[in-house]
């Protein structure tokens, strides 16, 4: 079964600097996608970046970017110029086939 | 388009009584998926729908608990007899698997309806 590991269950970071989150995974699966995914306080899981296994390209949405690493099963978010507004519990998440896996989150906050 | 809606946003009820929840996933999307979120956690799946088929039920998903999605549009889940571990926020996602430029598994989620049994 997939796992998704986040080791990191609290961070914080200086608005305007940068933090890297980690996650790790387990599967046995070639084609998959991962995401990260945000959850601020009180409010919706919105979609901050995804990544398909097939590609080596890292992905990367203005501010945030990742470091994919497919043989050592990693992927890790970079939040660059961090703003208060990313202040959120960001999940990592899997899906491979149709299974859907999440880790347990990291709750960020950006300090002013 | 307004996005995934989900309806109650929040449900307060007795144990031992049942509880219906209801979502509506953006307009076309094929797939629908059902989780659940407890305080702290990732979400856990339940139950996703391709169409109007349920496809795949997570052992998390007891007899209790059924979900149906006719004429592949919005969907119902429903807790019988409730008991106070199911208190948790339930959470619904959609997603349109096959588009022009390709699969695309991303999932859109709801705002969720928090249930607390008491």
């Amino acid at each position: 079964a997939q796992t998704v590991t986040q080791s990191q269950p609290e961070m914080s970071v200086q608005e305007a600097e940068t933090v890297t989150l980690s996650c790790t995974y387990d599967t046995s699966e070639n084609n998959y996608y991962l995401f990260w995914y945000k959850q601020p306080p009180s409010r919706q899981m919105i979609l901050v970046i995804r990544q398909e296994a097939y590609k080596q390209q890292n992905a990367t949405e203005n501010r945030f970017s990742v470091n994919f690493q497919k043989a050592a099963k990693s992927f890790s978010l970079k939040i660059s110029d961090s703003q208060l507004g990313d202040t959120a519990m960001y999940f990592c998440a899997f899906m491979g086939g149709d299974d859907m896996r999440f880790g347990a989150g990291t709750r960020l906050t950006v300090k002013p | 388009d307004t996005g995934v809606s989900q309806d109650p946003r929040h449900k307060i009820t007795k144990r031992g009584q049942n509880v219906t929840f209801r979502c509506d996933p953006i307009s076309e999307h094929n797939r629908l998926y059902w989780y659940r979120q407890t305080l702290g956690q990732g979400p856990e799946f339940l139950t996703y729908f391709q169409n109007e088929a349920q496809l795949e039920k997570s052992r998390l998903l007891s007899d209790r608990f059924s979900a149906e999605r006719p004429k592949g549009s919005f969907s119902t889940l429903e807790i019988q007899r409730t008991e106070q571990g199911d208190s948790a926020m339930y959470l619904c996602a959609s997603s349109l698997v096959w588009t022009v430029a390709g699969v695309q598994e991303t999932q859109y989620f709801g705002p969720g309806t928090r249930l607390l049994v008491l």
